[in-house]
């Protein structure tokens, strides 16, 4: 079985600039999440999907953020303009329900 | 506030040395916790988990984590610390009311030597 994949895994952009991120979440998983780790702090939740829907985005910073999940299969992240505090590691997980969540190998992003 | 706390950003242990990773929580409800290990350039991978039941958890790679509601505490130990061990560990609680997510602590990176 196939895990959660990322991808780029690596991203370095000039502030201003747009990027996407993308996640295949595992098949038949209708719910994925995505999280961010900031240097040094801990890994933050961003938003929730269940299949092609928003459940929950409490966490995504501002407007700047914009998470989509086609289909309810893979599911993008643009940061557009992206600015210096947006560099971190993007986590991808999903997930059955009320169950332990698989996470991808994350997406690092720095914004110089 | 839900929140996790993990004490120790940096612990370094010998080859062959047992292991505890310290990790409390604050949640209101009853909580299920995780710990997540993160190997370089790898994904967060689950060691285990406790929902409920016995207090004392078995996972992979023969670590273990105990769950104790009085202190609010779900360590995770080794007895005997390998040196494929090394990373960083991340002890987390979901959230069951609301949206089902975690929320992690800053994470514990383990140094082995040989």
């Amino acid at each position: 079985e196939a895990g959660v994949t990322q991808f780029p895994s690596h991203s370095v952009i000039e502030k201003g600039q747009t990027v996407t991120l993308r996640c295949d979440p595992i098949s038949g998983h209708d719910n994925l999440y995505w999280y961010r780790r900031v240097m040094g702090k801990e890994i933050k939740f961003l938003l929730h999907f269940v299949k092609e829907s928003k459940q929950d985005e409490s966490g995504m910073p501002n407007n700047r953020f914009l998470a989509e999940r086609t289909g309810g299969t893979y599911s993008t992240l643009k940061v557009q303009p992206a600015e210096l505090e947006d560099s971190g590691v993007y986590f991808c997980a999903s997930s059955q329900m009320y169950d332990e969540q698989f996470f991808g190998p994350g997406t690092r992003l720095t914004v110089l | 506030a839900q929140s996790v706390t993990q004490p120790d950003i940096h612990i370094t242990v010998s080859e062959g040395a047992s292991l505890e990773l310290r990790c409390n929580y604050s949640y209101g409800a009853t909580p299920y916790l995780f710990w997540y290990v993160q190997s370089p350039g790898q994904g967060l991978q689950l060691l285990l988990k406790y929902f409920s039941g016995d207090t004392l958890v078995q996972g992979i790679k023969g670590f273990e984590a105990e769950f104790k509601r009085s202190q609010s505490s779900f360590n995770l130990r080794k007895p005997s610390v390998h040196w494929s061990d090394a990373a960083e560990y991340f002890c987390a609680v979901a959230t069951t009311s609301g949206t089902y997510k975690y929320i992690f602590g800053t994470g514990t990176r383990l140094k082995v030597l040989a």
